[in-house]
């Protein structure tokens, strides 16, 4: 089974501070997402990358940034956190493009 | 780049009743259609995809989903909703570049 795993559940954090949200794949795969879930808008594509080292814009990219220096993992970083990036955040994972995506459990994050 | 819209924000059905959520994309090649499921607390699970071939496609727990190209759909049916069918349910179309849009979501209620 596909495992892809979110290295925190629920966070809190102070408004400008750094954050950083991990996931890990166990598959090997190709292709792996951010995205935030909020309620009546869905998933919305923060960043992806195909590749390590390589990453593509999303729809909301601004006020996030990523890295993948290995190929298993991918991390998001909110340089300076804002109350308006309190937000469900899922990390996904996928074989290639147009591929299922498999997805982590969530990480729930709240920014006073 | 792709977009996916699902009309309905919630439905109601009554437990043994039929079910049929609308998802309707946008996307100028051949779309890759998804239909994932997310119960409480949980993170999404595939139901089913669509690729090539056959215009119906099986998924688990009995759903299926119908591609319709003239009408640009990917319908999700099931002939008797369960109780433990209650979650919200995302349509996504992936791209060939990689990455993959999301609906926002419709969120199911069983009544018994």
């Amino acid at each position: 089974d596909v495992k892809v795993t979110q290295s925190s559940r629920y966070l809190v954090k102070r408004t400008g501070e750094k954050v950083f949200l991990e996931c890990v794949q166990d598959m090997d795969h190709e292709n792996m997402f951010w995205y935030r879930q909020d309620p009546g808008l869905g998933l919305r594509l923060i960043y992806f990358s195909y590749d390590v080292k390589m990453k593509e814009k999303g729809d909301i990219p601004e006020g996030y940034s990523v890295s993948r220096e290995k190929k298993e993992r991918f991390s998001l970083i909110l340089e300076s956190a804002s109350t308006n990036q309190t937000s469900m955040y899922l990390c996904a994972s996928s074989l290639g493009n147009q591929e299922t995506q498999y997805f982590g459990p969530g990480t729930r994050l709240l920014v006073l | 780049a792709q977009s996916v819209t699902q009309p309905d924000i919630h439905i109601t059905v009554s437990e043994g009743a039929s079910l049929e959520l609308r998802c309707n994309y946008s996307y100028g090649a051949t779309p890759y259609l998804f239909w994932y499921v997310q119960s409480p607390g949980q993170g999404l699970q595939l139901l089913l995809k669509y690729f090539s071939g056959d215009t119906l496609v099986q998924g688990i727990k009995g759903f299926e989903a119908e591609f319709k190209r003239s009408q640009s759909s990917f319908n999700l049916r099931k002939p008797s909703v369960h109780w433990s069918d209650a979650a919200e349910y995302f349509c996504a179309v992936g791209a060939r570049t990689g990455d993959m849009r999301f609906g926002a979501g419709t969120r199911l209620t069983v009544k018994p």
